[in-house]
């Protein structure tokens, strides 16, 4: 079964400083890759999503994130954080053939002025 | 994009009475949905899979007589807290999925429900 750890549950920067999320996944097969952030009270919302092709994801709201099989990693990237980005994070991964989303705990993200 | 509705966005009810909230997908058709629960500052613990016009997928440890979700159709799934009490109160997700794995998750935007 598929699988993602997330390590360190808060993550503060600088506002203007880079942002970086870490991401590993384990699968039995290729997997599809997603972040999403979720802001107080509300849903998830999708940020970026790997499925096939390029591994370098470019997504909303200045992210990116890397696919790179040999780490069986999906790092999240934003180069300059603004004080909007303060919120909670959440990779995830699914299977080709797999109903299931299987989640990361998350990182909460702090941005300091 | 793929945009789904949940309804009601909060809602706070007597110990003891039932609570159902509703999640639409408004742009496109559900094969799949799920529900999840979220406790404070914690990730999202999947409670059932639910396929339209059929019966629904109960992760172990959910009590599926407490939860009932109903998927009538490929656009409106619902779950119902029956009898609801305190340990009940949590903020519940739904999400949607169209027909291809890679279509990704689409979620709505949760409830937050407070039993009294």
């Amino acid at each position: 079964a598929q699988s993602v750890t997330q390590l360190g549950s808060h993550v503060s920067v600088s506002e203007g400083a880079l942002v970086l999320l870490r991401c590993n996944y384990s699968s039995s097969v290729p997997p599809y890759l997603f972040w999403y952030v979720q802001y107080p009270n509300q849903g998830l919302q999708l940020l970026l999503k790997y499925t096939t092709g390029a591994t370098l994801v470019k997504g909303i709201n200045g992210f990116e994130a890397e696919f790179k099989k040999s780490e069986t990693s999906f790092h999240l990237t934003k180069p300059s954080a603004h004080m909007s980005d303060a919120a909670e994070y959440f990779c995830a991964v699914s299977e080709k053939g797999n109903n299931r989303l299987a989640f990361g705990k998350g990182n909460q993200v702090v941005v300091i002025p | 994009g793929a945009v789904v509705s949940q309804h009601p966005s909060r809602v706070i009810c007597k110990s003891g009475t039932s609570v159902k909230i509703e999640c639409r997908s408004l742009d496109f058709q559900a094969t799949t949905m799920f529900w999840y629960r979220q406790f404070p500052k914690q990730s999202l613990m999947l409670m059932a899979t639910s396929n339209e016009g059929s019966k629904a997928t109960y992760e172990q440890g959910v009590e599926k007589d407490k939860f009932l979700i109903n998927h009538a159709s490929l656009t409106l799934s619902t779950l119902t807290v029956t009898s609801a009490h305190p340990e009940d109160s949590s903020f519940y997700i739904c999400s949607a999925r169209g027909g291809r794995p890679a279509d990704g998750y689409t979620f709505g935007s949760g409830t937050r429900l407070t039993v009294v």
